[in-house]
């Protein structure tokens, strides 16, 4: 089946700096994708709409400055959440297809 | 916001028992899905019901969809130790923008 491969699965980072998550897909492409957020036992929040050769569509309370998306080819999505903070620890998943939709493994991220 | 509403949140039952769990939802969907996540893990989809079917199966999964009372249910038969999960369903929405909503989900623990 298709595969949505997420790197890094895990990362630490100091307050204040940036960190990039990458999301490819392995054996199809993908126009669009989709970054989630989740914290601890709770569901995932949709937080943007990756678009290929175009602009992310942010959900509403999404800061777009704060979580810059860059879809620059049919395989590749990257999300950087810039000038990271506490408050920005969580795990971040990215996806690709509505239809069946193929989820990465994840990313969790703490900043300290 | 979320689309969906599950319960129960939390379910703990002995192996080889059955498990059900349900969610609903407030507006028109295209079709329902549901995923499983294992800790600190990427989804998985499980099963996809379009919104002209009432039932359908996989193996020990059984989904039933009622679109007059707007909610699903997830059944597993005969639960095994490796069901241990987060089950979460998902509904693409008829209008609207490309994208998958989320359920909060239910923690299935099953108990050997």
């Amino acid at each position: 089946g298709a595969v949505v491969s997420q790197h890094p699965s895990w990362v630490i980072c100091k307050s204040g700096t940036s960190v990039k998550i990458e999301c490819r897909s392995l054996d199809f492409q993908a126009t669009t994708m989709f970054w989630y957020r989740q914290f601890p036992k709770q569901s995932l929040m949709l937080m943007a709409t990756s678009n290929e050769g175009s602009k992310a569509t942010y959900e509403q309370g999404v800061e777009k400055d704060k979580f810059l998306i860059n879809h620059a080819s049919l395989t590749l999505s990257t999300l950087t959440v810039t000038s990271a903070h506490p408050e920005d620890s969580s795990f971040y998943i990215c996806s690709a297809r509505v239809t069946e939709a193929f989820f990465g493994q994840g990313t969790r991220l703490t900043v300290v | 916001s979320q689309q969906g509403e599950e319960d129960p949140q939390a379910l703990s039952i002995q192996e080889g028992e059955n498990a059900t769990m349900n969610c609903s939802y407030k507006t028109s969907i295209n079709n329902l899905q549901w995923y499983r996540q294992n800790s600190g893990r990427g989804l998985v989809h499980l099963i996809l019901i379009r919104s002209n079917e009432r039932e359908k199966h996989s193996g020990r999964l059984r989904v039933t969809l009622d679109t007059s009372k707007k909610s699903s249910s997830l059944l597993i038969t005969a639960s095994r130790a490796a069901d241990t999960a987060s089950y979460f369903c998902a509904t693409r929405l008829i209008q609207g923008a490309q994208k998958l909503v989320f359920g909060q989900g239910t923690r299935l623990t099953i108990n050997p």
